[in-house]
């Protein structure tokens, strides 16, 4: 079945850090690749995503890349900001999955200090 | 805009309480779900509605009873809950549930905090 990991938190950054959050993935067809975010107390929001291989999804400064040679799409952002201090989920979509199901990763917590 | 609303954002309940959350779409979207999230743990799938239709079941305790009384709506009807049943529960919607090929995006809403005494 599909599966989806990212690295375990929480990563803890000084404001202007560099951010990398890894994710890997495992899939039985050719699936869409996610990012969301969740701030505390909030619903998920999309934050980027890409459809196939070499893709590159941004948004808000991040970035991710659809690496299909190596099952990745790690979300990075060159300058972090404490407004960015959330859970970060990684996800996917196979298509050949009835119903268009999102499979999770973990989540990763990040904590930006001033 | 990719908005879907839902109320009510908190609700307490009791054991024996019947009660009714409720989810909004205006994008045209053709499918909508219901996620039961608990804390520090990713979403969980509990339903799935396609063209208005139940199309996946995940297993869910009959306490929760889905409904989708048009395109633009999902209601999630509790009845007997149990304290374990506590947690945030997500509606979602996504465009087309069968276009082939592409997953389909899912768009979120705030989620209802539930809490069951």
């Amino acid at each position: 079945g599909d599966s989806v990991t990212q690295m375990e938190g929480p990563v803890t950054l000084s404001e202007e850090a560099f951010l990398t959050i890894n994710c890997t993935y495992t899939a039985t067809g050719y699936p869409s690749l996610f990012w969301y975010v969740q701030y505390p107390g909030e619903g998920l929001q999309l934050l980027l995503k890409a459809t196939k291989a070499d893709d590159k999804g941004s948004n808000k400064g991040f970035e991710a890349t659809y690496r299909k040679e190596t099952t990745s799409f790690h979300l990075e952002k060159g300058s972090v900001q404490v407004s960015d201090s959330a859970v970060y989920f990684c996800a996917l979509s196979d298509p050949g999955n009835a119903g268009n199901m999102l499979t999770f990763g973990g989540g990763t917590r990040l904590m930006v200090k001033p | 805009d990719t908005e879907v609303t839902q109320t009510p954002k908190h609700l307490v309940m009791g054991m024996t309480n019947k009660k009714s959350l409720k989810c909004e779409q205006h994008m045209g979207h053709r499918a909508m779900y219901w996620y039961k999230q608990k804390a520090k743990k990713p979403p969980e799938l509990m339903f799935v509605y396609s063209y208005e239709k139940l199309s996946i079941n995940e297993s869910v305790p009959s306490r929760f009873s889905p409904e989708c009384p048009n395109s633009s709506l999902l209601n999630l009807h509790l009845h007997a809950l149990q304290p374990e049943d506590s947690a945030l529960y997500l509606c979602a919607s996504s465009q087309e549930p069968r276009l082939a090929g592409v997953g389909d995006t899912q768009y979120f809403g705030p989620g209802t905090r539930l809490t069951v005494l």
